[in-house]
């Protein structure tokens, strides 16, 4: 079993859909969770960081840790063409020099 | 502008010859990181380097080398003994202890065999 579970995808929505992307993982000390966009032939892109459980929300996006079921989510609200890239979750405990990287989504969003 | 740079951008390795990828930053930050991706297996850790002059093996350093005589620069040297270089390489970075965990990406060399 992976340390981080990601569905690979892909993912295809419309345009201004509501795109849930999630990680399940299986260390519980694990505490920064992380989500990188990216395109394709590009390096990853750092898009939402949270620190422990709860939610974070920067414009279209909300990051949200649920600790209890291991388990983290992006959501992407209005979703648009430029959004279609490969989303990977990372995460980290204190101390760990270490990323854990999930294997990435695909996701698609059509005109 | 800071940032990662990573050069070049496409690399041709020929039979039994070692390349080097090029990796430096101008962000200040302490650790640095060299990533293997190929289609459907993620982030692969090669090597890591938290100071100068100190590096450690990442999950799949067989075949690669590093060294870190500045704090800017990070390069890796895929030898002939690794038998399937072609991927996508990333180098990565980050702040210090107690400065956040999150690490910075370069925009990726694609390494392929002639």
């Amino acid at each position: 079993q992976k340390e981080v579970e990601q569905d690979p995808g892909p993912l295809s929505v419309p345009e201004g859909a509501i795109v849930s992307l999630n990680c399940t993982y299986s260390n519980s000390a694990f505490q920064y969770f992380m989500w990188y966009r990216q395109y394709s032939r590009k390096g990853p892109e750092l898009l939402m960081y949270t620190y422990s459980s709860g939610n974070k929300e920067d414009g279209r996006f909300t990051a949200q840790v649920d600790k209890s079921s291991k388990y983290i989510s992006l959501f992407i609200r209005d979703s648009q063409p430029s959004d279609s890239a490969t989303y990977l979750c990372a995460m980290t405990l204190t101390g760990f020099q270490k990323l854990v990287f999930g294997t990435g989504t695909r996701l698609l969003v059509s005109p | 502008d800071g940032g990662i740079t990573q050069s070049p951008k496409y690399l041709f390795r020929k039979e039994g010859q070692n390349v080097t990828l090029s990796c430096e930053q101008n962000l200040n930050h302490d650790a640095m990181y060299w990533y293997r991706q190929d289609p459907g297996q993620g982030l692969r850790l090669i090597y890591y380097s938290q100071i100068v002059n100190d590096f450690q093996k990442g999950d799949i350093a067989e075949g690669y080398s590093v060294s870190r005589e500045k704090k800017e620069s990070f390069p890796l040297t895929v030898t002939s003994a690794q038998k399937n270089p072609t991927a996508f390489y990333l180098c990565a970075s980050r702040p210090g202890w107690g400065q956040g965990e999150t690490q910075y990406f370069g925009p990726g060399t694609r390494l392929l065999v002639l």
